[in-house]
This record gives C-alpha cells, sequence and structure tokens, in this order.
C-alpha cells in the first residue's frame, strides 16, 4: 500500500531564511506527488505536483520542490520565508490506482 | 468561478440526530471526492465519485454514512444516526480527472461537532 510520511510535527523558521518541509513516499510504480497548504479554518490549496520531467518543480507562492528518486523524497522548499507562510502543509501521493493518500501535516512557523 | 462550495459551515447536533452535508463542486470537473479531518487521524479519504458514479467507498467507516451525488453540480454525504466520534471537518473536494495529473479544488470545509 502507499505512503506518505512527513517525520516533522512542526518546522520553525526565521523570516527570511530559507526553508525546507520533509516528505518520504513509498508507492508501486511512477508516483504522482502533490503538496498542499492549508490556512486556518481553510480548506487544502494545491501548491505543486510532480507528475514527470524535471526533478526541480515550481509552484505557487515562490515555493518549489525537489523529486529524488533514489531517496523517495519529495521536499518542499522556499528561499525565504514569509510570516504570511506560517500554515499547515501536506504531502500527497496518488498511485497507479488513482488513490491519493495525504501525510500527516506539517505545521511550519515562520518567525518575525 | 466560485470554487467548491460546502454547506452549513459549521454543525452542532444531538447524538442520534441525521446530519446532512451538502457540496457543489466546480462547473466541469467530473470527480468528486469527500475527506473527513481529525487531529488523531488527519486527512481521510471517505468515498470518491467519478462522473457521479462511486468508484471507491472504502473509506466510509461504517453503515451510518453514505454519501450520494444525484448530478454533477451536487453532492450530499449524510451521517444517521451521528455518535460523538463523528465530529470532525469534512472537506468536499473536486478535479478534473481522478486528480492524476491535476490537483483536487477543497471547499472550506464543514465542522461538525456531535454532542
Amino acid at each position: 500500500a502507499q505512503s506518505v510520511a512527513q517525520p516533522e510535527d512542526q518546522v520553525n523558521v526565521a523570516e527570511g531564511n530559507p526553508l525546507t518541509v520533509k516528505c518520504t513516499y513509498s508507492v508501486s510504480g511512477n508516483p504522482y506527488l502533490f503538496w498542499y497548504v492549508q490556512y486556518p479554518n481553510r480548506g487544502l490549496q494545491f501548491l505543486l505536483k510532480y507528475i514527470t520531467g524535471d526533478n526541480l518543480v515550481k509552484g505557487s507562492y515562490g515555493f518549489e520542490a525537489e523529486f529524488n528518486k533514489s531517496q523517495t523524497s519529495f521536499h518542499l522548499k522556499k528561499p525565504s520565508a514569509l510570516v504570511s507562510d506560517s500554515a499547515l502543509y501536506f504531502c500527497a501521493v496518488r498511485d497507479y490506482y488513482q488513490k491519493v493518500t495525504f501525510g500527516t501535516g506539517t505545521k511550519l512557523q515562520v518567525i518575525p | 468561478d466560485a470554487g467548491v462550495i460546502q454547506s452549513p459551515r459549521h454543525e452542532v447536533t444531538e447524538m442520534g440526530q441525521e446530519v446532512t452535508l451538502r457540496c457543489k463542486p466546480i462547473s466541469g470537473h467530473n470527480s468528486l471526492f469527500w475527506y473527513r479531518q481529525t487531529m488523531m487521524r488527519g486527512l481521510e479519504l471517505l468515498i470518491y465519485f467519478n462522473n457521479n458514479v462511486p468508484i471507491d467507498d472504502s473509506g466510509m467507516p461504517e453503515d451510518r454514512f453514505s454519501a450520494k451525488m444525484p448530478n454533477a453540480s451536487f453532492s450530499t454525504l449524510k451521517i444517521q444516526p451521528s455518535e460523538p466520534r463523528d465530529s470532525a471537518v469534512y472537506f468536499c473536494a473536486s478535479s478534473l480527472g481522478t486528480a492524476s495529473a491535476y490537483g483536487y479544488t477543497f471547499g472550506s470545509g464543514t465542522r461538525l461537532t456531535v454532542v
């Protein structure tokens, strides 16, 4: 069965510093990978996806993610964090049968 | 486009009562998903539809839960009878295709409290 692991419940980073939110996955076949962001009292918002092609994927709000097949990872990154980036971030993987599994989420706290 | 619209935003009900949650997907999207979010379990897929047909309902907790999609622009999730452990935020999401190459668009959720 496919799975997604987000090893950090919370990540704290100072405003202006680079941020990384980690994600590893397990799936049969080629993975379809996604990142979503959830702000308080809101639904999840799509940030970016990896289907195929370049290992570095660019998404909304200056976020990017790096696909690493050998490490089965899909870490979310941003060169310079903003206070407004503080939110809950979810990694997700889709398998061949099109079922999407979400990780448990990582709370990002950007400190002014 | 107004996005995925869910109603009500909040629902407080007594144990044993019937609860109906509603969802209007984005026009043109042909897949619809119902998720439940709790602190303990995170995001759980309950059921999803493709072209109004239920494809996978293996996540529906038990027979007390049922979902319908009578047409492309409306879906309901019903809990009868409700129990306190059903308290959660219920999200509806839609996509073009079964998310094979597209992200989902989520509604703002319905926060259900069963007392």
